[in-house]
């Protein structure tokens, strides 16, 4: 079965960089893409970016353009997602998703469970 | 930049009532929106994509509809495990934006 299992609850201070792991089994890993979500405390869903896990293609929000990072490692099935100089803002829960299809860009079915990331002085 | 916004922000409605959320796209984007339903505590869950195509799994009482600029998404009878927020989506070509939510409880 899939699984997407996320790396644990981050706490950070403002203009430090977290990243955040993706560890997917299940499935053929450079087959699907994978996003990543996050949703501060109690709003609702803001799309960060997506990587190909095939060839490493991103596609990020534009909003964080030249704070994020989106990889993968093959060789252990893991997405990342690394942010820098963090803000108050940025305090959310962070989620990856993967692709329901080969050919259906960021049309998310299985999410991992989740890792909170505190940002505070 | 492309904007997805979603009406209402909120509405309550008693069990077996049918349930109209609209979601509008500011830019056409045929139909690749899909449907999410999140409840309390919970990761979002896909319901429909394509505009009107269900999930595997998802009950037939959901379904979507539209194209371009305008969706729709529609509970014919609504029950208590309905109650969550429910996202639009815009997908396969990036900006992949969520709309704003809306939360839907039981009168």
């Amino acid at each position: 079965q899939v699984q997407l299992v996320q790396s644990g609850a981050e706490v950070k201070k403002p203009g430090a960089s977290v990243k955040v792991s993706c560890k997917a089994s299940g499935y053929t890993f450079t087959s699907y893409g994978i996003s990543w979500v996050r949703q501060a405390p109690g709003q609702g869903l803001e799309w960060v970016g997506w990587i190909s896990a095939y060839n490493g293609n991103t596609n990020y929000a534009q909003k964080l353009q030249g704070r994020v990072t989106m990889t993968t490692d093959t060789s252990t099935s893991t997405a990342y997602m690394e942010l820098r100089s963090l803000r108050s803002d940025d305090t959310a829960v962070y989620y990856c998703a993967r692709d329901l299809t080969t050919v259906a860009t960021a049309l998310l079915t299985y999410w991992g469970q989740g890792t909170p990331v505190s940002v505070s002085s | 930049d492309l904007q997805m916004t979603q009406s209402p922000s909120s509405l309550s409605a008693s069990v077996g009532d049918r349930v109209t959320i609209t979601c509008r796209a500011s830019q056409g984007i045929s139909n690749n929106l899909a449907w999410y339903q999140q409840k309390p505590g919970k990761v979002p869950n896909l319901l429909i994509y394509a505009a009107s195509t269900l999930q595997s799994g998802v009950p037939s009482r959901f379904s979507g509809s539209g194209s371009g600029t305008d969706f729709t998404l529609t509970i014919s009878s609504l029950q208590p495990e309905d109650v969550a927020t429910y996202y639009c989506q815009k997908y396969n070509s990036a900006p992949f934006t969520f709309g704003p939510g809306t939360k839907v409880d039981i009168k």
